[in-house]
């Protein structure tokens, strides 16, 4: 079975700080993808960032960066310089390849302090 | 960039009612759409997995008769909640994919709120 764990149900960030999400996961497969979801109070899921499990450099994007540590099923999620627009439900999901299928994790939400 | 809608946003009905859920792409084809459900303070469960022109495939331990999907065009698809219960009252959320792109272009909708009394 594949499984998606976020230990953090909820973080808390200073504005201009940054912040690291913690998200772990495990899957017998090896070809696979991690993926950062967003999800605003709008309930409007954004992709945030993407990491394909062949590639040993870290997928960045702006100020997101991830942390991917395959031998240890770990993905974390840093966001640098957080703004008042980062505030939000955040997603940590796992799709094998070959299927459409995403595995989320349970979220945790992040409250950006002015 | 696409965007894909739901209606309604929200809907409230009685114990034994019918509800249905639109989920559209509004500027893009979509061969395939997807049904997740979130409840409160969870992760998106996915449902069933809707292709145009063909019967829906249901994730295990989803009761199909209850959740029925309908795709009948590239830019619809719908769920019904069939004789709605309170157990059943949930966050509602569709994505799409447009044919010819990766498993992982998948543009969510906003998502209906189901509220059954």
């Amino acid at each position: 079975a594949q499984t998606v764990t976020q230990s953090q149900p909820e973080m808390s960030v200073q504005e201009a700080e940054t912040v690291t999400l913690s998200c772990t996961y495990d899957t017998s497969e090896s070809d696979y993808y991690l993926f950062w979801y967003k999800q605003p109070p709008s309930r409007q899921m954004i992709l945030v960032i993407r990491q394909e499990a062949y590639k040993q450099q870290n997928a960045t994007e702006n100020r997101f960066s991830v942390n991917f540590q395959k031998a240890a099923k770990s993905f974390s999620l840093k966001i640098s310089d957080s703004q008042l627009g980062d505030a939000a439900m955040y997603f940590c999901a796992l799709r094998t390849s070959g299927t459409y299928k995403y595995i989320f994790g349970t979220g945790t939400r992040l409250k950006v302090l002015a | 960039g696409a965007v894909v809608s739901q209606h309604p946003s929200w809907v409230i009905c009685k114990s034994g009612t019918s509800v249905k859920i639109e989920c559209r792409s509004l500027d893009f084809q979509a061969t395939t759409m997807f049904w997740y459900r979130q409840f409160p303070k969870q992760s998106l469960m996915l449902m069933a997995t809707s292709n145009e022109g063909s019967k829906a495939t249901y994730e295990q331990g989803v009761e199909k008769d209850k959740f029925l999907i309908n795709h009948a065009s590239l830019t619809l698809s719908t769920l019904t909640v069939t004789s709605a219960h309170p157990e059943d009252s949930s966050f509602y959320i569709c994505s799409a994919r447009p044919p010819g792109t990766s498993a992982d272009t998948q543009y969510f909708g906003p998502g209906t709120r189901l509220t059954v009394l």
